[in-house]
């Protein structure tokens, strides 16, 4: 079974400085997709970035970019220029492709706070 | 657009009472699905829906039960409430492909069962 693993249980940024969120994952599969949501204090979960395993370039939205290393199993995202809006609970999440379901599977999720 | 909307937004529960969450979406998504979101725990799937009609279990499906009738709605049920089940829910829904397609989520369902 596929597994999400986020290490870093809170992080801390000064505002416009650059902060890095990491998330590993643990599959046997060649094809899957990856994600990053954000979650706000206002408890929406908005998708902050999508990532396919067979492309090699990663993924980038405005400030946030990811480091997609499929070979380490790593899915780090790197957020620029952080704002205080930028502060909530960021989850990663994985998604096979194979099957008809597109469940996902999430990490545990990483609190960052955003200091002015 | 309403998106996927959940009723309601909090809940008090005495355990042993049963009670009903409701997942609404307008955006014709075939997938839908139920998480649970407890502290350091991220979110779990509980059931999910492929279409009208059908369910599957999730992750965490014990304690559980849900129906789609319609195409737009994904019910989830608590028959008879334990503290354990004190938690944010969360619906959301997606298309079936492309495969790349998020889900899209409701703004959740505070839960507490005293």
């Amino acid at each position: 079974a596929q597994t999400v693993t986020q290490s870093q249980p809170e992080m801390s940024v000064q505002e416009a400085e650059t902060v890095t969120l990491s998330c590993t994952y643990d599959t046997s599969e060649s094809d899957y997709y990856l994600f990053w949501y954000k979650q706000p204090p206002s408890r929406q979960m908005i998708l902050v970035i999508r990532q396919e395993a067979y492309k090699q370039q990663n993924a980038t939205e405005n400030r946030f970019s990811v480091n997609f290393q499929k070979a380490a199993k790593s899915f780090s995202l790197k957020i620029s220029d952080s704002q205080l809006g930028d502060a909530a609970m960021y989850f990663c999440a994985y998604r096979s492709a194979a099957g008809a379901t597109n469940k996902l599977i999430f990490g545990t999720g990483t609190l960052l706070a955003v200091q002015p | 657009n309403a998106g996927v909307t959940q009723t309601p937004k909090f809940r008090v529960l005495k355990t042993g009472q049963s009670m009903t969450l409701l997942c609404a979406q307008d955006m014709n998504h075939e997938y839908m699905y139920w998480y649970r979101q407890d502290p350091g725990m991220g979110l779990r799937l509980i059931h999910y829906s492929v279409g009208e009609g059908t369910t599957a279990k999730g992750e965490v499906p014990d304690g559980y039960n849900v129906s789609r009738l319609k195409k737009q709605n994904f019910l989830l049920g608590l028959e008879s409430a334990a503290p354990s089940q004190t938690s944010v829910y969360f619906c959301a829904s997606s298309y079936s492909k492309p495969k790349d397609q998020p889900q899209h989520f409701g703004d959740g369902t505070r839960l507490s069962i005293l």
